[in-house]
């Protein structure tokens, strides 16, 4: 079964600061990988997502994510962090020795700091 | 354009009750699902219905929970009857593609908390 791991739990960056998430998964084949966020109180939202092609993807609120599968890792980064980016991220990969299931990391809870 | 719609957004029981959830989806979207994220952990899928039919309930505890879709657009998740383990936020979501390599739109949840 795939897998997918964000080693951060909890991250806090000053506001303007740069910000980088970072994410592995466990998968044969190429897969799809996706990134949501969770604002307190709101449903999941996706922020981008990578099939093939380019592996730098980008997303929407000025987030994206690179692709490295000699590292089997989907960061995803942001040069300048705003308060309103407080939230909580999940990486999100398709199991399809699960029916294309979509298996979501434990999350990233991210505070910014004034 | 609306959104995925829930209800009620919390609720209160004690064990051994029940509760029922509440679900409409995006108009138009023929796949929808049924999350449950407990507190500190990224969501899990309880069951996916394409249309009317069910795709994946594998992770779905049927001894006390059950959904349906009828008519194929809006649904019910029911747990009768509840343990504590059950508190969680239960989230709904719908997308256009059954793959699930589209975007899934989720509803902002509903709060359980099991006495």
């Amino acid at each position: 079964a795939q897998s997918v791991t964000q080693p951060d739990i909890h991250i806090t960056v000053s506001e303007g600061a740069s910000l980088e998430l970072r994410c592995n998964y466990s998968y044969g084949a190429t897969p799809y990988l996706f990134w949501y966020v969770q604002s307190p109180g709101q449903g999941l939202q996706l922020l981008l997502k990578y099939f093939s092609g380019d592996t730098l993807v980008q997303g929407i609120k000025g987030f994206e994510a690179e692709f490295k599968r000699s590292q089997s890792s989907f960061n995803l980064r942001k040069p300048s962090v705003h308060w309103s980016d407080a939230a909580e991220y999940f990486c999100t990969v398709v199991d399809y020795n699960q029916g294309g299931k979509l298996i979501f990391g434990q999350g990233t809870e991210l505070s910014v700091k004034p | 354009e609306a959104g995925v719609a829930q209800s009620p957004r919390y609720k209160i029981i004690e064990k051994r009750q029940s509760v029922a959830f509440w679900c409409n989806p995006i108009s138009g979207h023929a796949t929808l699902y049924w999350y449950q994220q407990i507190l500190g952990q990224g969501p899990k899928l309880l069951i996916q219905f394409q249309n009317n039919g069910v795709v994946d309930d594998s992770q779905l505890p049927k001894d006390r929970f059950s959904a349906e879709r009828l008519k194929g657009v809006d649904s019910t998740l029911k747990i009768q009857p509840a343990k504590l383990e059950d508190s969680a936020v239960y989230l709904c979501a719908s997308s256009w593609d059954r793959t699930n390599t589209g975007e899934l739109f989720f509803g902002e949840g509903s709060r359980l908390t099991v006495l």
